[in-house]
């Protein structure tokens, strides 16, 4: 049963346009969302979060929206850079008691062309 | 660098055996967390040990253990090995063990042949 799912595999934008990775969740007990990009051969990295509480998260060049009617979330990256090209993870947890684990969709792969 | 240590990077061992895959967490991390990523799949949740103690447990198989040291450091084990146990296997820690990113390492290959 998959949790998180992020339903486009990959995805190739131009340096200097918006990227959009899209991400959808079934469990109405996640509260906390991440995103994390990966390069091969390196463990994932953390880039940004959102609670529940908020509908907009924005760091730099990095913003996550979060939709919870539609149990959607979605990261854009503006202005898209060659560095950017990378797996990118969506995670989302719930806390139980004092314990929490994050759920990972299972990747889109963003290619940034000059 | 994300501060978590994991060894060895690669593991090449046979069906049937067993072993033990190593994580230093960040300095001052207490919680610890192991995850296993197969071919083309997300990563898996394994198991989270908090200062010690077992806190949450994912799709763990019985062949496969885990501990968390008093120096904090965490041990995954992995024994009657299989074909279908390649993968690759991260550990990541976070200071807390409710909300709080994940760091993880750059995680140990092991193949089994």
């Amino acid at each position: 049963d998959q949790q998180v799912k992020q339903n486009s595999p990959s995805l190739s934008v131009q340096e200097g346009r918006i990227s959009i990775l899209n991400c959808d969740y079934t469990n109405s007990m996640f509260d906390y969302f991440l995103w994390y990009k990966k390069y091969p051969a390196e463990g994932p990295t953390f880039l940004i979060s959102i609670s529940s509480i908020k509908d907009k998260n924005e760091d730099g060049r990095f913003t996550v929206f979060l939709n919870k009617s539609a149990k959607h979330l979605s990261l854009h990256i503006v202005p898209s850079q060659p560095g950017d090209s990378a797996v990118y993870f969506c995670a989302a947890s719930s806390l139980t008691g004092t314990a929490s684990k994050l759920t990972f969709g299972t990747g889109t792969r963003l290619q940034v062309t000059l | 660098d994300s501060g978590v240590t994991q060894t060895p990077k690669h593991l090449i061992t046979a069906t049937g055996q067993r072993v033990t895959l190593r994580c230093s967490p960040r300095s001052g991390d207490l919680s610890v967390y192991w995850y296993q990523q197969s071919l083309d799949q997300g990563l898996q949740f394994l198991i989270q040990y908090y200062n010690g103690e077992e806190r949450a447990k994912g799709n763990i198989l019985e062949r496969f253990s885990a501990q968390q040291f008093p120096d904090l450091h965490s041990e995954l084990n992995l024994s009657s090995l299989e074909l279908g146990d390649s993968a690759l296997y991260f550990c990541a820690s976070s200071s807390t063990a409710g909300y709080s990113p994940l760091h993880f390492g750059n995680g140990t290959r092991l193949t089994v042949t």
